[in-house]
């Protein structure tokens, strides 16, 4: 399946190092979406843009900083991170905000 | 009380077996409702959305109770390539429309 791609799709960090999480949708909708799921846990939502717009950001630390140059990319920028903060980071798109989500595969995180 | 809550299980059946989800949610004005499949160490993947009149899809029947507040996932005749887990999806409602809220998931596993 094509519709939504996420890479990489597994990355190893250090705690100082810089690392950006890119996400695409070929599915012509107009919402992303950032998700966080750690193990056990339900899925996170991070942000929301809609129209390129950011709407929503769920107190999430400023060490994630996301960016949606287009209705079909968004990325992650991450940077300084934690340990605490190795996860699935799944990126979703939709034709509207309330409308059904599709998922990409994730980029399993580990931060050393 | 959680905004969506499910049974965590596992649920753990025999192939043939039927075997039923609950999740309930919290918000009254919640419109879309969803289930979703996780595969271990995939992303979640739709499955149904879930309507006022209720959709079956095979093997698969979804309800909506809005009484009581809550949806059900039922499958019947289960299959070994069933064991996933299961995850509900609400959306917020009122002011919070735009936004998915998940449930933790209920793990199916089911046996020969």
């Amino acid at each position: 399946e094509t519709g939504v791609t996420q890479t990489p799709r597994h990355l190893v960090m250090g705690m100082t190092n810089k690392k950006s999480l890119k996400c695409e949708q070929h599915l012509g909708h107009n919402a992303m979406y950032w998700y966080k799921q750690s193990a056990k846990k339900p899925l996170e939502l991070m942000f929301v843009y809609s129209l390129e717009e950011r709407v929503e950001n769920n107190s999430v630390p400023s060490r994630f900083s996301p960016e949606c140059p287009n209705s079909s990319h968004l990325f992650l920028h991450l940077h300084t991170l934690q340990p605490e903060d190795s996860a699935l980071y799944l990126c979703a798109s939709s034709q509207e905000r309330a409308r059904t989500q599709y998922f990409g595969p994730g980029t399993r995180l580990l931060v050393l | 009380r959680k905004e969506v809550e499910q049974d965590p299980g596992p649920f753990n059946v025999p192939e043939g077996a039927t075997v039923a989800f609950n999740c309930t949610y919290s918000n009254s004005a919640s419109q879309s409702f969803f289930w979703y499949r996780q595969d271990c160490r995939k992303e979640p993947k739709l499955l149904m959305s879930v309507y006022s009149s209720g959709n079956e899809d095979g093997r698969f029947t979804a309800q909506l109770n809005r009484a009581s507040q809550y949806i059900s996932l039922l499958i019947r005749d289960s299959k070994l390539s069933d064991s996933a887990t299961y995850l509900c999806a609400v959306n917020g409602g009122g002011n919070q429309g735009g936004k998915l809220i998940f449930g933790q998931g209920t793990e199916l596993s089911v046996k020969p």
